[in-house]
Formats: structure tokens, C-alpha cells, sequence
């Protein structure tokens, strides 16, 4: 495959559950991104992903969230005991850092719904 | 206040007409992202720029470093352009987008 993707497409879950989220990154993509967008809120920044750094957690919105990237590409956003509020769209994206500035790659995207 | 703003949050225009959103942004910053998002479906990069301007068919984008402001334009718009754009902002020294809340753009055969 040529570009990000992600699954599931639509996850629809029970309040109090736990969900996984994958993301695939574009092949030799070096940086992974999660963001959220929930109804009315628009895009938000989760987590980031670089090489073997440290990820920046500083968007994650709660200690119920945590996402982990294995062997530097497939990552797994995963959400404890889902609320309602977590309700949303949740897009991953890759890009490859080196010099210069290079362009982010959006997946598809996972809606999931709370109920 | 959202360090990135878009104007307007809504446009509905003619086929053919000129349209022109606005973003304007309050820090320092490297790049800024166009971004394309149909009904229901994924999300498009248009344009990265850190300066002056860029081209690609129908779309132009421009940025004022100085001012902070960009603005992207879209000639001789049809309804397939409808869509929500959004502004994005990469700040210095990081990765992590930083997103204005998006035009709804309605084109109208």
C-alpha cells in the first residue's frame, strides 16, 4: 500500500471498554503522528512518534490513553474504559523527518463511537 | 484563543467565482499546512510552505511570514471543491501540527 492506513474504519463500543487502534505508516516514513477530531472541536494533537526518541505525550487528553510503536512502524493508539467524550475521529499520519520540512500523510482515519 | 484562525468558518459560492480563506496565526512557526477534508472521507495535504507562495492547478497558497498570515485561493472554483479547508501550523522546534477549526467551502453549480 501506498499511503497510511488505519483500522478499524468504524469502531463502535460500550462505555468502560478498552479499544486498540492501528495505525500503518507510509513505508520508510520515520515520524508518526495521532490526532483527534471530535464533533465541533476540530483537529487535535495526541502523540508523536520519532525514530527511537521519546514520543511526545503532551496531547494525550488522559492517562486512559497511550499509543506504543513497534519496530518503528505500525503503532497501536490504545483508549482504558472509553467515555462518551472520546467519541471521535482518530487520524494518524507519517511523514519522513530528515533536513528540511516534509509534508504529513493523513490515514483514512478510525470514527469511534462510545455508547 | 486558538493560536490559529481561519476566516471564514463558512463560504458558499457560485461556480467559477474567485475564493479566497484566510488563517492567521500568533507564534513563530516553520511550515503551515493547507489541508483538504471531503464529507466523510480522509484528509489531503494541499501545501506545505515557510514562505512566499505555491501553485498547484486551481490552488494557490501564500504566506506573509512578517504578518503571520496565509491565505489559499482557489480559481475559477467548482462544486467539487466543496470541501473543509484547514489551516495547520508547525511550530519551531516542533513536529506537531497545530490546527485552525476549518472553512466549510460550498460550491454551487
Amino acid at each position: 500500500g501506498a499511503g497510511v492506513s488505519q483500522s478499524p474504519s468504524n469502531k463502535v463500543t460500550e462505555k468502560g471498554k478498552d479499544v486498540e487502534l492501528r495505525c500503518d505508516p507510509i513505508s520508510g516514513h520515520t515520524a508518526l503522528y495521532w490526532y483527534r477530531q471530535s464533533l465541533g472541536q476540530g483537529l487535535e494533537f495526541l502523540i508523536y512518534f520519532q525514530g527511537n526518541s521519546a514520543p511526545d505525550k503532551s496531547g494525550l487528553p488522559s492517562d486512559r490513553f497511550s499509543a506504543e510503536r513497534t519496530g518503528g512502524s505500525v503503532s497501536t493508539l490504545t483508549i482504558q474504559r472509553t467515555q462518551q467524550e472520546d467519541s471521535a475521529v482518530y487520524l494518524c499520519a507519517s511523514s519522513f523527518i530528515g533536513r528540511g520540512l516534509y509534508e504529513q500523510y493523513f490515514g483514512p482515519g478510525t470514527r469511534l463511537t462510545v455508547t | 484563543k486558538n493560536e490559529v484562525e481561519q476566516s471564514p468558518q463558512n463560504l458558499t459560492a457560485q461556480e467559477g467565482e474567485f475564493i479566497t480563506i484566510n488563517c492567521s496565526y500568533s507564534v513563530g512557526i516553520s511550515a503551515l499546512h493547507w489541508l483538504q477534508q471531503h464529507p466523510g472521507g480522509g484528509i489531503v495535504s494541499l501545501f506545505m510552505l515557510s514562505s512566499g507562495k505555491k501553485k498547484h492547478g486551481r490552488l494557490i497558497a501564500t504566506i506573509n511570514i512578517q504578518e503571520k498570515h496565509s491565505s489559499l485561493h482557489i480559481t475559477a472554483s467548482h462544486p467539487r471543491d466543496s470541501a473543509v479547508y484547514i489551516c495547520a501550523t508547525l511550530h519551531q522546534g516542533a513536529q506537531k501540527l497545530v490546527f485552525g477549526q476549518g472553512t466549510r467551502l460550498t460550491i454551487n453549480p
